[in-house]
């Protein structure tokens, strides 16, 4: 399996700030994703990054507030914008290595994300 | 709409005693159907997954799942529990038909083992 890393793995942010949590691995993959997790809930997925081109979105999240790049196959990062304590999470980077519905989904270690 | 449904919020068992942490599922299609683990202040770790074929699955640090299709789920098991094993367990599905590679993930088991 690809070995994941983030960073930062913990942060406490101001309010109103904006963070930039980057994913490094170390290997090409196909597909690249970012999950959030808060506190005490389960894991929704905010988008997939797409190399060279603009990130995927789902339902409920936008642009604006979760910017996403992916210069190449083996990075990307996400930006939470203007942050506000709803935004304390967990934020989780994952990929897969093919394209075929089967392929396992990997996870990092997570960026703990606390917003006051 | 795909979803998954994790009954128990938590699991207790003694350490050497079987567990089993229930998970079923809806999609319109077949299911891909995964467990992952999550230890305290980690990320997520992949146990198992269901693709097709035989119908019990085997994966890391002794667990197993068997895929039910008439009753669409896909229960996670071990023989005999560590209190190592203590951790939250999340079940998750993907639709076979869509494209997105999406997971869905169920709300979580917290499994405690006690000694």
């Amino acid at each position: 399996s690809a070995v994941i890393s983030q960073k930062p793995s913990r942060d406490i942010c101001q309010r109103g700030t904006s963070l930039t949590i980057q994913c490094q691995v170390d290997s090409q993959v196909t597909m690249m994703f970012w999950y959030r997790q808060q506190p005490g809930q389960s894991l929704t997925l905010i988008a997939t990054a797409n190399q060279g081109s603009e990130a995927t979105y789902e339902s409920g999240f936008v642009i604006d507030k979760f910017p996403i790049s992916r210069p190449n196959l083996t990075f990307s990062t996400l930006t939470v914008s203007n942050m506000s304590p709803e935004d304390s999470s967990i934020y989780l980077c994952s990929v897969s290595s093919g394209t075929s519905g089967g392929n396992t989904i990997y996870f990092g270690e997570g960026s703990w994300l606390t917003v006051v | 709409a795909q979803s998954v449904a994790q009954p128990e919020d938590q699991v207790n068992v003694a350490e050497g005693n079987p567990l089993t942490v229930k998970c079923t599922y809806s999609v319109s299609g077949n299911p891909y159907l995964f467990w992952y683990v999550q230890y305290p202040n980690r990320g997520l770790q992949f146990l198992l997954k269901y693709i097709t074929g035989d119908n019990l699955v085997k994966g890391s640090y002794g667990f197993e799942a068997e895929f039910n299709k008439s009753q669409t789920s896909f229960h996670l098991k071990k023989p005999s529990a560590l209190v190592s094993d203590s951790a939250l367990y999340f079940c998750a599905v993907r639709d076979r038909g869509d494209s997105s590679y999406k997971l869905i993930f169920g709300s979580g088991t917290r499994l405690l083992v006690r000694p």
